[in-house]
């Protein structure tokens, strides 16, 4: 079975100091990974995703993550925080391993509360 | 492009009743997916479609049941409503099947009372 988890239930940071929020992967093969960024009352809106390629991968808004295969993370990253990213956020894997009972299903974390303090 | 739309956006409705609640995927994407959101368990995955069969299913009992039609939009069904399913539902769509990014609609907040 696969998971997700996101460690921090809650992140503080102040304007203009980098960020991170935290997520760790279990799957049984090649996992494909997203980040989703939830407001208020909203949907989620997808941020950026990792298939293959480099570890590094740039998203919408300034943010960044970086796969880390060895220690199954995929941390969200962003060099300076702005108010307006306070939000919820949803790290999620998908298994992709051919025949695998988890095959393409999504499976989110629990979602990890940014504050950006002015 | 328009985005997914679901609809209704709000629902009451009372223990014991039946509800349904639609989804229009963005133009063109084949794959719709369903998921409840609930403060307690987060965002658990329901079921997934695509051309309309059901591709995965999650861990939900089988008053949960959905659809697809020819032209990818999709219901889904809760009968014998309980007051546990008391949730925001949020649909996504994306291409296909597969590691394409899935785009959310603003999800329809069911209250059972």
């Amino acid at each position: 079975a696969q998971s997700v988890a996101q460690p921090e239930d809650q992140v503080n940071v102040a304007e203009g100091n980098p960020l991170t929020v935290k997520c760790t992967y279990s799957v049984s093969g090649n996992p494909y990974l997203f980040w989703y960024v939830q407001y208020p009352n909203r949907g989620l809106q997808f941020l950026l995703k990792y298939i293959t390629g480099d570890n590094l991968v740039k998203g919408s808004y300034g943010f960044e993550a970086e796969f880390n295969k060895s220690q199954t993370s995929f941390h969200l990253k962003k060099p300076s925080a702005l108010v307006s990213d306070s939000a919820l956020y949803f790290c999620a894997v998908r298994d992709m391993s051919a025949g695998g009972t988890s095959y393409g299903k999504l499976t989110f974390g629990q979602g990890t509360i940014l504050t950006v303090h002015p | 492009k328009a985005g997914v739309t679901q609809t209704p956006r709000y629902l009451i409705k009372t223990r014991g009743q039946q509800v349904t609640l639609s989804c229009s995927p963005i133009s063109g994407h084949r794959s719709v997916s369903w998921y409840q959101q609930t403060p307690g368990q987060g965002l658990q995955f329901l079921f997934e479609y695509f051309s309309e069969t059901q591709r995965n299913k999650g861990n939900f009992p089988g008053r949960f049941s959905g659809r697809q039609f020819s032209n990818s939009r999709s219901e889904m069904n809760v009968s014998t409503l309980e007051l546990g399913d008391s949730a925001l539902y949020l649909c996504a769509s994306s291409l296909v099947v597969g590691g394409y990014e899935q785009y959310f609609g603003p999800g329809t907040r069911l209250t059972v009372t």
